[in-house]
């Protein structure tokens, strides 16, 4: 069985640009989660879809945004990069939103 | 709030035993559970701990104490390729899972 992928593996941008990221889960899971990990640290929640409704939204600002499909794949969309984007971002699919979260490989974004 | 306190960097050569121990502070209780990542790599899952006792998964354990709010893992027989960050985590009602900072271990030869 295939497990979380995510595209694209890296990713280049400028400041000001945006950027979309994707994420299909295991098929099966209907939760999708996104983590913010900048080097040296733990991952940071950024939002967690259940259903294809928002459960959760963590410390993040307003340029960061997310959506999940019928499918139950997901969009993590941001605005205006700055360069403290630059990070790994993590997507993890459970079954549902309180069930263990297995996580994909990320995308490495890296903002110049 | 909610916070998890781990060491940074362990060490240790192969064969031995090492423990990572985990201590936090939730506000609500669901669970302990354990991350490996290998640099760059995706966090994979090792295990978790809901009760209180032992956790045992092959080379990998994990223990839960709900009344200390303290976990470890312990890993035996270590090996090169067990070299990689240890993350433990907690999730909160909502299933947002909360991380510590990660402990580097080192396996030398």
């Amino acid at each position: 069985d295939a497990g979380v992928t995510q595209s694209p593996t890296h990713l280049i941008k400028t400041r000001g640009q945006h950027v979309t990221l994707r994420c299909s889960p295991i098929s099966g899971h209907k939760s999708v989660s996104w983590y913010q990990q900048v080097l040296g640290q733990g991952p940071q929640f950024i939002f967690q879809y259940y259903e294809k409704e928002e459960r959760g939204r963590g410390n993040f600002p307003d340029r960061f945004s997310a959506r999940q499909f019928p499918n139950y794949s997901s969009e993590l969309n941001v605005n205006a990069l700055l360069l403290g984007d630059s990070a790994l971002y993590l997507c993890a699919s459970s079954q549902a939103a309180q069930e263990t979260q297995y996580f994909g490989p990320g995308t490495r974004l890296l903002v110049l | 709030g909610q916070s998890l306190e781990q060491p940074s960097e362990v060490t240790a050569v192969e064969g031995a035993i090492v423990q990572i121990n985990c201590t936090y502070q939730t506000s609500g209780f669901y669970g302990l559970s354990w991350y490996q990542q290998h640099d760059g790599g995706a966090p994979t899952f090792l295990s978790y701990n809901a009760l209180d006792g032992l956790e045992e998964t092959g080379r990998f354990s994990s223990f839960l104490s709900r009344s200390d709010s303290y976990g470890y893992l312990l890993l035996q027989e270590l090996q090169m390729k067990d070299s990689a960050s240890y993350f433990c985590a907690v999730p909160n009602q909502g299933g947002k899972l909360i991380f510590g900072q990660g402990t580097e271990l080192s396996v030398k030869p």
